[in-house]
């Protein structure tokens, strides 16, 4: 079975800096799906960003972008110019074949 | 922007009580999920429902749950007889395919509280 693992239960950062939030998974299957979900304190689980397995190419989403492992199985996250509605959790998934599994979550918190 | 939409934001029942949470999913969308949010721990796949039957369900889904696509527009959870343990924040989702690319669209999520 296929697991996620985010070993970084709380982080803080100051406005305008950079954090990276780490994932890892464990999977045999080599095609699959990567995802990062923020939560913010309204608990709407709101799509960030997503990676495919099959591309070598890291996912880029205007301040978002991923740090994508294959081998490593690792999935990080970077936020750059970090901004107060960036405080949330942030659950990392994995996708294979109707799957859906998710870490236990990072909180981040962004402080002025 | 289409959303999914759950009623109600918060419920509150005793132990032992039936518990229905409603989804509306995205009107254009055939896939349809279930998850649980334990206060503070992971997200947690619960069942997923596709042409008026489940497609895949976790080890979590068990004869206490149940799904229903009753008309065209609504998608309920029934759990059957609630347990202290079944408290948690439930989210729905609905997807138009099966898997990405097409994205998984969240609901804000109906907290159940068990007493």
């Amino acid at each position: 079975a296929q697991t996620v693992t985010q070993s970084q239960p709380e982080m803080s950062v100051q406005e305008a800096e950079t954090v990276t939030l780490s994932c890892t998974y464990d999977t045999s299957e080599n095609n699959y799906y990567l995802f990062w979900y923020k939560q913010p304190p309204s608990r709407q689980m709101i799509l960030v960003i997503r990676q495919e397995a099959y591309k070598q190419q890291n996912a880029t989403e205007n301040r978002f972008s991923v740090n994508f492992q294959k081998a490593a199985k690792s999935f990080s996250l970077k936020i750059s110019d970090s901004q107060l509605g960036d405080t949330a959790m942030y659950f990392c998934a994995f996708y294979n074949n109707n799957d859906m599994r998710f870490g236990a979550g990072t909180r981040l918190t962004v402080k002025p | 922007e289409p959303e999914v939409t759950q009623t109600p934001s918060h419920q509150v029942t005793q132990m032992g009580q039936e518990v229905i949470l409603r989804c509306v999913p995205i009107s254009n969308h055939l896939y349809f999920y279930w998850y649980r949010q334990i206060l503070g721990q992971k997200v947690e796949f619960l069942v997923s429902f596709y042409n008026n039957e489940i497609s895949e369900k976790s080890e979590i889904f068990d004869d206490q749950f149940s799904v229903e696509r009753p008309d065209g527009s609504n998608f309920t959870l029934k759990i059957r007889s609630t347990k202290l343990e079944d408290s948690a924040m439930y989210f729905c989702a609905s997807s138009a395919e099966r898997g990405p690319p097409y994205e998984q669209y969240f609901g804000p999520g109906t907290r159940l509280t068990v007493t």
